[in-house]
């Protein structure tokens, strides 16, 4: 079945640095992909809509300059949290539609010290 | 936009009882429906999803119902069994190609 992959599965780093996440779909193409964030023990909230070349859709209350996303291929995007803040700190999960399901990467565990 | 609710925030029930998840949405346009469950720090795992031109769905003791007149549909866990235990979210989306919203979830525990 269709997969999608997530790198790195989990990262550290220290407040004001940046840190890149990348989602693939491994045997399909993904023209469009979702973007979640997670806080323990609460529910999934969509940050941003990506589609291949072109630009992302935030929802609102999302920095569109703080998480960047690119989607150059069809089986690539990426969302770089920049200057990150303890506050950042959350599970970044993927989403890819294939037909007519959403198939979800493994997440990325992120922690700002 | 859609506002996805979810009932209870908690369950418990003993093993081989049934378990019982309430949602409801706002967008009258929304059509798919789909359930996950979560185990801790693993990704959503679909485990049932419903059109809006069914009323019920099922799949083996697992099954969704929809009533689209009052925009709610449950999901029904039948004969529970350890394993069941996770989190489940209700979700809904005005089309198979569009954004879900997700309910808050549902931490379900089964006990043995």
């Amino acid at each position: 079945g269709a997969v999608v992959s997530q790198h790195p599965s989990w990262v550290i780093c220290k407040s004001g640095t940046s840190v890149k996440i990348e989602c693939r779909s491994l045997d399909f193409q993904a023209t469009t992909m979702f973007w979640y964030r997670q806080f323990p023990k609460q529910s999934l909230m969509l940050m941003a809509t990506s589609n291949e070349g072109s630009k992302a859709t935030y929802e609102q209350g999302v920095e569109k300059d703080k998480f960047l996303i690119n989607h150059a291929s069809l089986t690539l995007s990426t969302l770089t949290v920049t200057s990150a803040h303890p506050e950042d700190s959350s599970f970044y999960i993927c989403s890819a539609r294939v037909e007519g399901l959403r198939v979800f990467g493994p997440g990325t565990r992120l922690t700002v010290l | 936009g859609e506002n996805v609710e979810q009932h209870p925030s908690t369950l418990s029930v003993q093993e081989g009882d049934s378990a019982v998840i309430k949602c409801t949405y706002s967008d009258s346009a929304s059509n798919y429906f789909p359930w996950y469950k979560q185990e801790l720090g693993k990704r959503p795992q679909l485990i049932i999803d419903i059109r809006s031109n069914v009323g019920e769905k099922k799949d083996q003791r697992i099954a969704v119902t929809l009533n689209k007149t009052a925009k709610h549909f449950s999901l029904h866990i039948t004969e529970t069994q350890p394993e069941d235990s996770a989190v489940y979210f209700c979700a809904a989306s005005i089309s198979n190609d569009y954004k879900l919203s997700f309910g808050a979830g549902t931490t379900v525990t089964v006990r043995a």
